[in-house]
């Protein structure tokens, strides 16, 4: 079974700063990887998502994650966060299963 | 127009009640599932459907039972509520099984009191 592991729970960070998401997987397959991000009361909304070819992948609202396969790592970037931005962040893996993380809640300060 | 949806929205009930969640999907995909996610945000597969036969069954009480009349529908029926049932269960689809993204639904708030 994969599994996917989410280092930070929380992450502060103000206003126009750098962020990054971590995300470690553990697969003995091929896997698909993703980001979601959940705003209070709503549904996953997809961010971003690796199937195959180039390691690097830019998604919707200036994210980006790189796909580092020799460290099994999917890591979320973003240059400069918005107050918009805060919110759950859901990295997952699947194989036919979606296994998601336990999420990390990035809360972006003024 | 919405692409996944779930009815209803909210829902509280007593102890001992069975209810259901209703999920409908208008994207024409093969694959549908529902996700429970507890009260620390943790996310857990239940179900899946693919062209409405079940591929797979977690391991969930047998009180709940997954129906899925025809490939844009997969309804969840929850026998004997619980208070552990509490949770936002959410309902998601996908075109196919493992390569491509699931799409979410709003979810559903269960409360059991």
């Amino acid at each position: 079974a994969q599994s996917v592991t989410q280092l930070d729970s929380q992450v502060p960070v103000f206003e126009e700063a750098p962020v990054e998401l971590r995300c470690n997987y553990s697969s003995s397959v091929s896997v698909y990887l993703f980001w979601y991000v959940q705003y209070p009361n709503q549904g996953l909304q997809l961010l971003l998502k690796y199937l195959s070819g180039s390691t690097l992948v830019k998604g919707i609202n200036g994210f980006e994650a790189e796909f580092n396969k020799s460290q099994t790592s999917f890591h979320l970037r973003k240059p400069s966060v918005h107050i918009s931005d805060t919110a759950e962040y859901f990295c997952a893996v699947s194989d036919g299963k979606f296994y998601f993380g336990s999420g990390t809640k990035l809360n972006v300060k003024p | 127009d919405t692409a996944v949806s779930q009815t209803p929205k909210y829902l509280v009930t007593q102890m001992g009640n069975d209810k259901s969640i209703k999920c409908e999907q208008n994207l024409g995909h093969d694959t549908m599932y529902w996700y429970k996610q507890d009260s620390k945000k943790f996310l857990k597969i239940m179900f899946s459907y693919n062209n409405k036969e079940l591929i797979i069954n977690e391991t969930v009480p047998n009180r709940f039972s997954p129906k899925s009349p025809d490939k844009a529908h997969l309804n969840l029926h929850i026998n004997s509520l619980e208070l552990g049932d509490s949770a936002v269960y959410f309902c998601a689809s996908s075109p196919g099984i493992g390569n491509s993204e699931a799409f979410f639904g709003q979810g559903t708030r269960l409360t059991v009191v």
